[in-house]
């Protein structure tokens, strides 16, 4: 299958300050990626679709201010969520679909983030 | 209702039985479904997807779906350690094939018991 490559695969960062995600398509090309969030014994909850070239879509009750999606390349998606709060330790997790045709998803190896 | 449900479990399962997974959805229009196996701290990793209705089968994993009853359900033949993890159910409710945007169920927490 297609290998996704998610950076970094862990995070401590202060409450206030902001981290940033990475999500690379190491062998193709994806024009859509999606971020989830995952709590402990929760399932994947999809925060975003974000698209090569364009505005990401937003979940319902996801703030766009406080988590900034960018995806300027058929290849890279990243996730920043500023001002982290304790609230928003958790675990981030992107996939990428293959550009074209129909595929399934690819998710990366997931980013655990803990605001202290 | 949640859009895609299953039992949280845990299910226990002796080694070398039949290990039943239920998943059932609220989107009638529904095309596309997934099984997922996720391991502790480990991110999702695909097992099968199924469109049609009836059995697709790919080693000791087997899916069915039953679109009329809105049911999929993943069976594990020959149940090993190895296959105890969470089994997450993913559906496409958007009707248009392929994984666009998923909508996973709560998981399913399975454990092989050697």
């Amino acid at each position: 299958g297609a290998v996704v490559s998610q950076h970094p695969s862990w995070v401590i960062c202060k409450s206030g300050t902001s981290v940033k995600i990475e999500c690379r398509s190491l062998d193709f090309q994806a024009t859509t990626m999606f971020w989830y969030r995952q709590f402990p014994k929760q399932s994947l909850m999809l925060m975003a679709t974000s698209n090569e070239g364009s505005k990401a879509t937003y979940e319902q009750g996801v703030e766009k201010d406080k988590f900034l999606i960018n995806h300027a390349s058929l290849t890279l998606s990243t996730l920043t969520v500023t001002s982290a709060h304790p609230e928003d330790s958790s675990f981030y997790i992107c996939s990428a679909r293959v550009t074209g045709g129909f595929t399934e998803a690819f998710f990366g190896q997931g980013t655990r983030l803990t605001v202290v | 209702q949640k859009e895609v449900e299953q039992n949280s479990g845990p299910l226990s399962v002796p080694e070398g039985a039949i290990a039943s997974l239920n998943c059932t959805y609220s989107d009638r229009g529904s095309q596309s479904f997934f099984w997922y196996r996720q391991y502790s701290g480990k991110s999702p990793e695909l097992i099968m997807f199924i469109y049609s209705n009836g059995d697709k089968e790919d080693g000791r994993f087997t899916a069915q779906l039953n679109k009329a009853s809105q049911y999929v359900s993943l069976l594990i033949r020959d149940s090993q350690p190895s296959d105890s993890a969470t089994y997450l159910c993913a559906v496409n409710p958007g009707g248009i094939q392929g994984a666009q945007k998923l909508v996973f169920g709560q998981g399913t927490r399975l454990t092989i018991n050697p």
